[in-house]
């Protein structure tokens, strides 16, 4: 089963503008960790913003926050004000089972943003 | 310097070769891990390691073979290269303690197979 889901393959917003990003996840893992991730055409992964499963305040980071509704099990991006910059593929990530056996992070199959002047 | 590096950064070679990919990490992180990326997808676990005891099998690791020789060293083998694992190949570490599950990435290796 798809552990994370990212339901947009490809995205475009007019600079300036802001744009949510869908995430999905599934764990029974009570404590869990999401993150995203950016990769332009360059191909590095550039990481961008972090949740954890207990915290109370959604993510932010300058242009970027974390939408986490716990129990829909989402964890949307918002990047407000979108520069051309901001065009590449965006991965949604989840680790589970951090400190035992099965710790290990899956990936969402990704975005592609567009951004348009 | 760069904290996690992999060598090659490119490389071509032909059905039926044996290839290695190395990763070392001066994080000082317990935990490494091997993806690789298909065009215009996302990343896909091959394996995963705790410390130089311990490896465990990812997603899609048929194929794929490892070997951690140190906290700071995980190298990747295609004991037998065949062209669909022509891909982008990451290393990534991450740590068990500290509050944020961030893995850090190198920079990838852009693996062809002839």
């Amino acid at each position: 089963a798809q552990k994370i889901t990212q339901t947009q393959p490809g995205m475009f917003v007019q600079e300036k503008e802001a744009v949510t990003l869908d995430c999905t996840y599934d764990t029974s893992d009570p404590s869990y960790g999401l993150f995203w991730y950016k990769q332009p055409s360059s191909g590095e992964m550039i990481f961008l913003i972090y949740q954890g499963s207990y915290d109370q305040q959604n993510a932010t980071e300058g242009r970027y926050s974390l939408n986490f509704q716990k129990a829909r099990k989402s964890a949307n991006l918002v990047i407000s004000a979108s520069q051309l910059g901001d065009s590449a593929m965006y991965f949604c990530a989840m680790r589970e089972g951090r400190g035992t056996s099965y710790d290990k992070v899956i990936f969402g199959p990704g975005t592609s943003l567009s951004v348009i002047p | 310097d760069a904290d996690v590096t992999q060598t090659p950064r490119n490389r071509i070679t032909k059905t039926g070769k044996r290839i290695m990919l190395e990763c070392s990490q001066t994080k000082g992180h317990d935990r490494m891990y091997w993806y690789r990326q298909d065009p215009g997808l996302g990343l896909q676990l091959i394996y995963y390691s705790f410390d130089v005891k311990d490896i465990n099998k990812g997603e899609i690791s048929d194929g794929y073979s490892v070997s951690r020789q140190a906290q700071a060293k995980f190298s990747l083998s295609l004991e037998s290269a065949i062209p669909n694992q022509t891909a982008l190949y990451f290393c990534a570490t991450s740590a068990t303690s500290g509050k944020v599950d961030e893995q850090f990435f190198g920079p990838g290796t852009r693996l062809t197979v002839l």
